[in-house]
């Protein structure tokens, strides 16, 4: 199994809603990310997971919050989002071994994304 | 800021021809750089890795090209088929970042 599935593929939400977004993988991977992509725009890192400890926190404002139950599976959190919050949510995976230490030099595996459209 | 730059929001080649995508950098602490590619309504795959230490890498019909100097990094993919039609994203990494272009979407005419 070489996936990283995602759930839900779309979500809408209101502006006072709490949701989630879910992101598993059974590759027995130990880093899992969150990505932040708008339209036109790169992909921009908004968390890192390495053995299930939160590496990484790129200044996210807090209606974004992590949370990683377990190696497999990696949540966010979200609530009381702006419209400007819209965009595709991306979930990566990467092995978590690099004999370098820098889980970000390792390949990750993507998930197909969550839509997200805050009104 | 974007430190990681593709300037070339598309790109169209013929069937066989090689097609080069660019990407430049403005960090010279990155030292290791991906290509991703990623075709609609799914995520990026892994396409081909650099470690500044090298100068080019090769896969098949993937070679990555590294500029340090000029902090830039070229992929080229010979000969050009159509299912290589995809948007290609390049990324930059350093101990505590990484960091994606915005991508440049790839045509190959058959």
């Amino acid at each position: 199994d070489t996936e990283v599935t995602q759930t839900p593929k779309h979500l809408v939400m209101g502006m006072t809603n709490k949701k989630s977004l879910k992101c598993e993988q059974h590759m027995g991977h130990r880093a899992m990310y969150w990505y932040k992509q708008k339209a036109k725009k790169p992909p921009e890192l908004m968390f890192v997971y390495s053995y299930e400890k939160l590496s990484i926190n790129e200044s996210v404002p807090s209606r974004f919050s992590p949370e990683c139950p377990n190696s497999s599976l990696l949540n966010l959190h979200l609530h009381a989002l702006q419209p400007e919050d819209s965009a595709l949510y991306l979930c990566a995976s990467s092995p978590g071994g690099s004999t370098s230490g820098r889980v970000n030099q390792e390949t990750q595996y993507f998930g197909p994304g969550t839509r997200l459209l805050v009104l | 800021d974007q430190q990681v730059k593709q300037n070339s929001p598309s790109l169209s080649v013929q069937e066989g021809r090689i097609s080069i995508l660019n990407c430049d950098y403005t960090n010279s602490m990155f030292d290791y750089f991906l290509w991703y590619k990623k075709y609609p309504a799914e995520g990026p795959t892994f396409l081909i890795s650099i470690s500044s230490i090298k100068d080019k890498n090769e896969d098949g019909r993937f070679t990555v090209f590294l500029n340090k100097s000029a902090k830039h990094l070229s992929l080229h993919i010979v000969p050009s088929q159509p299912g290589d039609s995809a948007v290609y994203f390049c990324a930059a990494s350093e101990v505590n970042d990484m960091r994606f272009g915005a991508g440049t979407r790839l045509t190959v005419k058959p």
